[in-house]
């Protein structure tokens, strides 16, 4: 069965510094790897992917996150947190052939003036 | 239009009413789902279409009742609901095929609140 885990509940960072939101995963066979930004009474909106190629994938607003095979994470950062970035963020996950994602729970972050 | 509508964005009912959400998708995908956000919850999959056919039901309460009528509609319907079913519903739609990597695009949502 596929999972997938953040550890953190919630993620604090002054603004201007750099964010991590942490992401382990566990799926059959190469994974493709999402993340999300919820932001208050919204939908999900895709923030980024990783299907194949290089370990560094860049996405929107900023974000990038890293692809380690052997630790099976896939942590979302942003060198410079910005306030705007508070939101929630949610990591997905499939493994090869199946097309339905497996969410984590989800990770408050909240960016401080 | 945006990709993935939804309507109502919020809806107040009674135990005892008969309601539905709607979602349309204008991106042409032949895949979608409705999830459950609740409270301090994991986001639950409740159930999936593929070219409108019912491929998944999460062990969803009979209560819920969702209809496909072709690929760019689906409906949540609503009857007998519990106060414990208040939540942000979200429908969801995604191109699945050989090549294709299951990226969801996901509506706003429709805030229901059970009272």
């Amino acid at each position: 069965a596929q999972s997938v885990a953040q550890p953190e509940d919630q993620v604090n960072v002054a603004e201007g510094n750099p964010l991590t939101v942490k992401c382990t995963y566990s799926v059959s066979g190469n994974p493709y790897l999402f993340w999300y930004v919820q932001y208050p009474n919204r939908g999900l909106q895709f923030l980024l992917k990783y299907i194949t190629g290089d370990n560094l994938v860049k996405g929107s607003y900023g974000f990038e996150a890293e692809f380690n095979k052997s630790q099976t994470s896939f942590h979302l950062k942003k060198p410079s947190a910005l306030v705007s970035d508070s939101a929630l963020y949610f990591c997905a996950a499939s493994g090869a052939g199946s097309y339905q994602l497996t969410f984590g729970k989800g990770t408050k972050l909240s960016v401080i003036p | 239009e945006t990709g993935v509508t939804q309507t109502p964005r919020h809806l107040v009912m009674g135990m005892t009413n008969k309601k539905s959400l709607k979602c349309e998708q204008h991106l042409g995908h032949n895949a979608m789902y409705w999830y459950k956000q609740s409270a301090k919850k994991p986001l639950e999959l409740m159930f999936v279409y593929n070219f409108k056919e019912q491929t998944e039901n999460n062990s969803v309460p009979s209560r819920f009742s969702p209809e496909c009528p072709n690929s760019s509609h689906l409906f949540l319907h609503l009857h007998t609901l519990q106060p414990e079913d208040s939540a942000l519903y979200l429908c969801a739609s995604s191109q699945v095929g050989s090549g294709d990597t299951g990226e969801l695009f996901f509506g706003e949502g429709s805030r229901l609140t059970v009272l």
